[in-house]
């Protein structure tokens, strides 16, 4: 059965310096999002990604984040200036059309 | 913008008990309604999904949920829960937009 994908699975960083988180949606999806989830606490939407563009985002996703589909098949979140606060689970999803989302295992973020 | 209530966020029971976990959700229209189940150190995956139609659910594990439209409530029920069920339980609402809501998780602990 396919699966989304995420890598790594576990980042270390130092506050300041910039991460890509990259995730391979399923193939025939069309529609990308990132979520994270700070230890303890909800799953919070980041950004939606269709059709090359970005189609939504919340508050979180500020300047410092962006997002990218390089080659057809990665969708990668790049955080330019990590702070502690961005220490977190950031999950990737990908859906094909008005039906469930398709979760990547994530990648747990630890700023330092 | 859509808020979802899960109103246990930690529920500890014996095997074989009875469960029943709530979830309410704030927009009016017309929502799609989702549980994920996240297990330790894996990622979230899909326990049930309601688009329309009949309003009892039934998903995966022999978990079901019930839709109540007047109550904007979407709640998760097991007849008699196994030890390996314990998990964090999200309830999550869609739009027919673009992003999902959840709601912060309810952690479920089930002693043998």
């Amino acid at each position: 059965e396919p699966e989304v994908t995420q890598t790594p699975s576990h980042q270390v960083t130092q506050m300041g310096q910039e991460v890509i988180l990259r995730c391979v949606p399923i193939s025939n999806h069309l529609y990308f999002y990132w979520y994270r989830q700070i230890l303890g606490q909800k799953v919070e939407f980041l950004v939606s990604f269709y059709n090359n563009e970005i189609s939504e985002k919340s508050e979180i996703f500020d300047d410092q984040f962006s997002v990218e589909r390089p080659d057809g098949s990665n969708f990668t979140l790049k955080i330019r200036s990590t702070k502690l606060e961005d220490s977190a689970m950031y999950f990737c999803a990908s859906r094909r059309d008005y039906n469930e989302q398709f979760f990547g295992p994530g990648t747990r973020l630890t700023v330092l | 913008a859509q808020s979802v209530s899960q109103h246990n966020h930690h529920v500890i029971l014996s095997e074989a008990a009875s469960l029943e976990l709530g979830c309410n959700y704030s927009y009016g229209g017309t929502v799609n309604l989702f549980w994920y189940v996240q297990y330790p150190g894996q990622h979230l995956q899909l326990l049930l999904k309601y688009f329309s139609g009949d309003p009892l659910v039934k998903g995966i594990k022999g978990f079901e949920a019930e839709f109540i439209k007047s109550k904007f409530s979407f709640n998760l029920r097991k007849p008699s829960v196994q030890w390996s069920d314990t998990a964090e339980y999200f309830c999550a609402v869609n739009e027919r937009s673009n992003q999902f809501y959840f709601g912060t998780g309810t952690s479920l602990t089930v002693i043998p």
